[in-house]
């Protein structure tokens, strides 16, 4: 079956680095991916993973680890505006849809 | 770039009615596109994939004849949630790809309401 896990909340301070794991077992792999959720808003694409290791975009970077079956977003310098659910996605397969974990909400506090 | 536009962003109906959700790919051409429902506080469930020209996909437990999906063209893709009732109430997203293993980019949204 296909299975995505990543904690239910989470809260930090701002200025603070967070790290959101994300553990998977699914059917197939094409790729890890990292999406952000303000409330009742559409998810934006934060980022993407398919091979093992850290791929870095700002603030944000996200880890693979194919043979472990695991992912982590690390957030640092955080802000108040990053408050929000971080939705850990995997594609079994190209071109098919993504496979969506629950969401991990992050409160940042001041 | 790769933008998708949903329309409308919130709808409410009265139970028995029908609601049409339009999806379009704005700058890329699109022969798949998904469409995922979100209850509150809950993750993105996949309710179907739409397949330009042809028939869509429906995951488990999602029923073909109450939510109907036309993708006539490489841009535009509809979801019909016919005879609406309020289980019917949630977020609609519809998404879609550029090209096969870029990301999935979402279009804003539906809040549908069924009184």
């Amino acid at each position: 079956g296909q299975n995505i896990d990543q904690p239910t909340e989470m809260t930090a301070t701002e200025g603070a680095i967070v790290q959101i794991n994300c553990t998977y077992q699914t059917s197939g792999f094409n790729g890890l991916f990292w999406y952000q959720q303000h409330a009742g808003e559409a998810p934006t694409f934060l980022s993407y993973n398919v091979l093992d290791g850290l791929e870095e975009k700002g603030r944000f970077s996200s880890f693979l680890s194919r043979s472990k079956g695991y992912s982590y977003l690390l957030l640092k310098e955080l802000q108040m505006k990053d408050s929000a659910s971080y939705l850990c996605a995997v594609s079994n397969q190209a071109g098919t849809a993504l496979i969506f974990g629950k969401g991990t909400t992050l409160s940042v506090s001041s | 770039g790769a933008v998708v536009s949903q329309h409308p962003s919130r709808v409410i109906c009265k139970s028995g009615t029908s609601v049409k959700i339009e999806c379009r790919s704005l700058d890329f051409q699109a022969t798949t596109m998904f469409w995922y429902r979100q209850f509150p506080k809950q993750s993105l469930m996949l309710m179907a994939t739409s397949n330009e020209g042809s028939k869509a996909t429906y995951e488990q437990g999602v029923e073909k004849d109450k939510f109907l999906i036309n993708h006539a063209s490489l841009t535009l893709s509809t979801l019909t949630v016919t005879s609406a009732h309020p289980e019917d109430s949630s977020f609609y997203i519809c998404s879609a790809s550029p090209r096969s293993g870029s990301p999935l980019h979402f279009g804003n949204g539906t809040r549908l309401t069924v009184t």
